[in-house]
């Protein structure tokens, strides 16, 4: 079955500093990727998505992340952090073997901006 | 894009009483639809999914139970309410292996 891991539960970092949120995975087949971000009391805003092709995949807000299939990684990252990109962070993977569209959520790393 | 409607939107309900709260789905047809449950704003924990009319799985036992009278309708259910049912309730939408799209959410409250 597949999992992920998000390691950290609180990420802290200076407005204008770049932001990194660690997200591992873990499928028997090939993976399909996700960001959400969940603002209080709100339901999940999708940001990313790696299905296939380049490594590095950009989405919503300036946000990107990049696949790494050796370490079964897919970090969310921003180059300059601001005070509005406080929430709550979720990686999510598909399974291509499930042969139904399953997806399993991460626990969620919170991430804090500090001004 | 799809649009997904959920209510209400906080719920207080006290323990032993039924529970039903509505999900309907705009701008698509024939979705996967997805019951999760939200417990102190940390992760997800998916409760059933439904691939068509009358199709339901359930992921974990519990005291909850689903239905999807309509194509684009999927409720969610219970007899009795227990205080460990207390939760951010998300109800979410997709096709194929696109991205989900989810409503705002229910926060219920069993007392």
């Amino acid at each position: 079955a597949q999992s992920v891991a998000q390691p950290e539960d609180q990420v802290n970092v200076a407005e204008g500093n770049p932001l990194t949120v660690k997200c591992t995975y873990s499928v028997s087949g090939n993976p399909y990727l996700f960001w959400y971000v969940q603002y209080p009391n709100r339901g999940l805003q999708f940001l990313l998505k790696y299905i296939t092709g380049d490594n590095l995949v950009k989405g919503s807000y300036g946000f990107e992340a990049e696949f790494n299939k050796s370490q079964t990684s897919f970090h969310l990252k921003k180059p300059s952090a601001l005070v509005s990109d406080s929430a709550l962070y979720f990686c999510a993977v598909r399974d291509s073997n499930t042969g139904f569209q399953k997806l399993v959520f991460g626990t969620g790393t919170r991430l804090l901006v500090s001004p | 894009s799809q649009t997904i409607h959920q209510w209400p939107a906080t719920l207080v309900q006290p323990v032993g009483s039924p529970l039903s709260l509505e999900c309907t789905v705009e701008g698509t047809s024939n979705p996967n639809l997805y019951w999760y449950r939200q417990a102190a704003g940390r992760g997800l924990q998916l409760l059933f999914y439904s691939v068509g009319i009358g199709q339901i799985s359930s992921e974990v036992p519990q005291n909850l139970s689903a239905s999807r009278p309509q194509d684009r309708q999927f409720i969610l259910s219970s007899k009795k309410l227990l205080l460990s049912d207390s939760g951010f309730y998300l109800c979410a939408s997709t096709q194929g292996y696109e991205k989900l799209f989810f409503g705002s959410g229910t926060q219920l409250s069993v007392l």
